[in-house]
């Protein structure tokens, strides 16, 4: 079965520029997270989705930051403009429902130079 | 708020050995969850093991198991037999089962195997 996939799995570009974040999760999962890994800050939950409707966005770091799920089937996270700080290896994951175990895909490693 | 503490940063075991990882958490919920994922080199997240807070009985994984200890708000990762491809960073999570459901993780403990 195919896993929750990311794209791209690796990206570096320039400070101000617009970055685009994807995601398809586990079909027939209905939650869906992303999530962000630094050194600093270890891992951290950005915002989440049940059934395409933001639940919990108070981890997006700023106005910058945004995230959509248009359908069950893809979310975007956004980063506009993007600065250094916004290096990481960004995550996203997926649910079949509550109680159930967060499945996560391969990451996005985004360079800002 | 709930958090996750992991007090090992590294630990190193030699092949065929046994080691335990450690995690202690804090919550004021009754019902949750734990989980031990594992990240290798590559970055991806992988689950090791999970453990329903309402089961008494420690879950169990192959070579993979847990010591769970609700009073003490403890639950360590015991690897048997280690392999090398078990060298990862490993983190332990809490995740409530009701109300925000998200994921807290602890700061991982990176562990290397001896060959």
């Amino acid at each position: 079965d195919a896993g929750v996939i990311q794209s791209p799995r690796h990206e570096v570009t320039e400070m101000g520029q617009e970055v685009t974040l994807r995601c398809k999760p586990i079909s027939g999962h209905n939650s869906l997270f992303w999530y962000r890994q630094t050194m600093m800050r270890g891992l951290e939950l950005l915002i989440y989705f049940n059934n395409n409707v933001p639940i919990d966005d108070s981890g997006m770091p700023e106005d910058r930051f945004s995230a959509k799920m248009p359908n069950a089937s893809f979310s975007t996270l956004k980063i506009q403009p993007s600065e250094p700080r916004d290096s990481a290896v960004y995550f996203c994951a997926s649910r079949l429902g509550p109680g159930n175990t967060i499945y996560f895909g391969e990451g996005s490693w985004l360079t800002v130079v | 708020a709930q958090t996750v503490t992991q007090s090992q940063p590294e630990m190193s075991v030699q092949e065929a050995e046994t080691v335990t990882l450690s995690c202690t958490y804090d919550t004021s919920e009754s019902d949750y969850y734990l989980f031990w994922y594992k990240q290798p080199p590559s970055r991806q997240m992988i689950l090791v093991i999970r453990q329903e807070a309402y089961k008494q009985q420690n879950a169990t994984e192959n070579r993979f198991s847990v010591n769970f200890q609700k009073a003490a708000k403890s639950f360590s990762l015991k690897i048997s037999d280690s392999q090398l491809g078990d060298a990862a960073m490993y983190f332990c999570a809490y995740r409530p089962n009701f109300g925000n459901e998200k994921l807290t993780f602890g700061t991982g403990t990176r562990l290397t195997i001896i060959p």
